[in-house]
């Protein structure tokens, strides 16, 4: 069954270091997110990702974060100067282009783990 | 601001049991439902869409009420493996647009006991 790969499965860094996430999405998906679930909390979406372009953000997404698909294959997130409080499991999702009503899944990866120290 | 609600639980039942959640959400414009399953630590996995006209699998059967804005999941004849996290998810993405712009409840953590 194709999946969403992710790596690292955990990273830890230091405050302000800049870290980025890496993500392979379903191969013929064309929709792809991150979503972050700080431990004990509930999965938050971060952005969404169509046509080489950002389509949707949250307002956790600021100036910190930035989104890539450096070639065909891999989607990338980059926390430029990172925070205690960016800890989190990181989800990279990727979707089907659907119409009409939107049926059909989001495959989620199996996350990274982000620690800053 | 989008809201999902869920009972945080946790639901301890016996094995065989059956077991309802609740979940009730804000954005009366969103336009998919869903129920994901999440295991300690490890990625949502979806367990099924939600229509308004109800839909079961197997065990599994969702309900949706637009104008209650209402979601819930019956389980029947629990089994230890559904022990795990139930989160009610929300898509708000643009209608029509294949966009999954999910908004997810906290989840009602289910432990299903022998």
């Amino acid at each position: 069954e194709p999946e969403v790969t992710q790596t690292p499965s955990h990273q830890v860094t230091q405050m302000g270091q800049e870290v980025i996430l890496r993500c392979v999405p379903i191969s013929n998906h064309l929709y792809f997110y991150w979503y972050r679930q700080i431990l004990g909390q509930k999965v938050e979406f971060l952005v969404s990702f169509y046509n080489n372009e950002i389509s949707e953000k949250s307002e956790i997404f600021d100036d910190q974060f930035s989104v890539e698909r450096p070639d065909g294959s891999n989607f990338t997130l980059k926390i430029r100067s990172t925070k205690l409080e960016d800890s989190a499991m990181y989800f990279c999702a990727s979707s089907d282009l659907l119409s009409g009503t939107g049926d059909g899944e989001a495959f989620f990866g199996q996350g990274t783990r982000l620690t800053v120290v | 601001r989008k809201e999902v609600e869920q009972d945080p639980g946790p639901f301890n039942v016996p094995e065989g049991a059956t077991v309802a959640f609740n979940c009730t959400y804000s954005n009366s414009a969103s336009q998919s439902f869903f129920w994901y399953r999440q295991d300690c630590r490890k990625e949502p996995k979806l367990l099924m869409s939600v229509y308004s006209s109800g839909n079961e699998d197997g065990r599994f059967t969702a309900q949706l009420n637009r104008a209650s804005q209402y979601i819930s999941l019956l389980i029947r004849d629990s089994k230890l493996s559904d022990s795990a996290t139930y989160l009610c998810v929300v898509n708000e993405g643009p209608s029509g647009a294949g966009s999954y712009q999910l908004t997810f409840g906290k989840g009602t953590k289910l432990s299903v006991i022998p």
